[in-house]
């Protein structure tokens, strides 16, 4: 099974307006991280957001919030007000951690999602 | 801010070349990686190291590739005999090492290697 599955590989939205980017996860873990990174045109990867497993709240950065359903394992970025320098590849990624031995420095990454945002 | 930084930007060589990719982690992080990305697919882990050896490594990470902190500031990736496939854009990344699921790793901005 995959471990990140990103279901949306392309979406658009207007400027100005807010859109959901889907993520659900897959771990018998009981401690993992979710991030965010955006991959603009350029290439590079720039982390956006960060979940814990143990936060009791959605984390936000900015217009950056991150929809957290532990129950559902799902961990949606949402971004506010969209911008069209938001145009871009999404790539949410999971870490977990074997507690026994401290390991699982690994990120998982899903398959991504192509924002476009429209003028 | 601190950044990771990775050269050349492009590599381009010979299949059955040798390559070197480069990278310098940000200074205070005790944990490096290496990721590939081919072209229109996810990001794949490869390897990571830390105090001086490899703490973890993906089935992609075969006896081809080798990774090693020749100082105090660099961390490069080598690929012995290069093959078609291998071409990809190779991200290096570091983490403070918290040792839990929040350790971030901050992405360098990849080095796009081809294979001829």
């Amino acid at each position: 099974a995959q471990k990140i599955t990103q279901t949306q590989p392309g979406m658009f939205v207007q400027e100005k307006e807010a859109v959901t980017l889907d993520c659900t996860y897959d771990t018998s873990d009981p401690s993992y991280g979710l991030f965010w990174y955006k991959q603009p045109s350029s290439g590079e990867m720039i982390f956006l957001i960060y979940q814990g497993s143990y936060d009791q709240q959605n984390a936000t950065e900015g217009r950056y919030s991150l929809n957290f359903q532990k129950a559902r394992k799902s961990a949606n970025l949402v971004i506010s007000a969209s911008q069209l320098g938001d145009s871009a590849m999404y790539f949410c990624a999971m870490r977990e951690t074997e507690i026994r031995t401290n390991t699982g420095n690994q990120f998982y990454f899903g398959t991504g999602t192509s924002l476009t945002v429209i003028p | 801010e601190p950044e990771v930084t990775q050269t050349p930007s492009h590599q381009v060589t010979q299949m059955g070349q040798e390559v070197i990719l480069r990278c310098v982690p940000i200074s205070n992080h005790l944990y490096f990686y290496w990721y590939r990305q081919i072209l229109g697919q996810k990001v794949e882990f490869l390897v990571s190291f830390y105090n001086n050896e490899i703490s973890e490594k993906s089935e992609i990470f075969d006896d081809q590739f080798s990774v090693e902190r020749p100082d105090g500031s660099n961390f490069t990736l080598k690929i012995r005999s290069t093959k078609l496939e291998d071409s990809a854009m190779y991200f290096c990344a570091s983490s403070e090492g918290r040792g839990n699921a929040a350790d971030t790793q901050y992405f360098g901005p990849g080095t796009r290697l081809t294979v001829l």
